[in-house]
């Protein structure tokens, strides 16, 4: 049982250029979750999706970034017109469907964006 | 708001030694609270969830205990070995929500 994937692993992007970032979750669970983790800094959530809808996206930056995680495919993060400030580890969690005991969090290996 | 919080921020010790990583956390009603592992340019390996109910978890060498009237946590590693040197975070599931609340973490050196 694959756990959750991410692709990009690496992604180097010149100032004003577009990231598209990729997370596959663990087979069965329809809760996706992304996270940031700025250099020297904890991670911080940045937004919660199910199929076809946000949740919460309280935590992302109001401009350039959206989120969307399609019926079929994966969820996609997107920066537009990246800036150096973007350069973080960006780490995607999937989690089964809600009520289910813990409801554990599991993470994948992360895309670290490096902005030119 | 709730902050997490991790002391301390670095640790080194000789192999074989027993150790605790301490959490604490500012608002006590959470969901659960789980520590992960983060080794160099990798992702994050859960090593033990506590649900808000509960004392304690155990797994292997690694025990987490859970207070939550006083928003503490710490985690025992027992007999270290220079494979457990990664850098260690705790993180808070609140009450209503779903967003993981992590500290900066504890990077740990053990020595051989």
């Amino acid at each position: 049982n694959a756990g959750v994937m991410q692709n990009p692993r690496h992604l180097v992007r010149r100032r004003g250029q577009e990231a598209r970032l990729r997370c596959s979750p663990m087979k069965g669970h329809s809760h996706v979750y992304w996270y940031r983790q700025l250099p020297e800094e904890g991670l911080k959530f940045m937004v919660y999706l199910q199929k076809e809808n946000i949740i919460d996206e309280s935590g992302m930056p109001k401009e350039r970034f959206s989120a969307e995680f399609p019926k079929e495919g994966p969820s996609i993060l997107r920066i537009q017109q990246v800036v150096r400030g973007d350069s973080a580890a960006y780490f995607c969690a999937s989690s089964p469907k809600t009520g289910v005991p813990y409801n554990e969090q599991f993470f994948g290996p992360g895309t670290r964006l490096t902005v030119l | 708001k709730q902050e997490v919080t991790q002391i301390p921020a670095a640790l080194s010790v000789p192999e074989g030694e027993n150790l605790v990583l301490n959490c604490s956390f500012t608002d006590s009603a959470i969901y659960n609270l789980q520590w992960f592992r983060q080794d160099p340019g990798k992702g994050l390996t859960s090593l033990l969830l506590i649900q808000s109910s509960q004392r304690e978890q155990t797994s292997g060498r690694l025990n987490a205990s859970l207070d939550k009237s006083s928003g503490r946590s710490t985690l025992y590693i027992a007999a270290s070995q220079p494979g457990d040197s990664a850098t260690y975070l705790c993180a808070v599931r609140p009450d209503s929500g779903y967003a993981l609340n992590f500290g900066k973490g504890t990077s740990l050196l053990v020595t051989p």
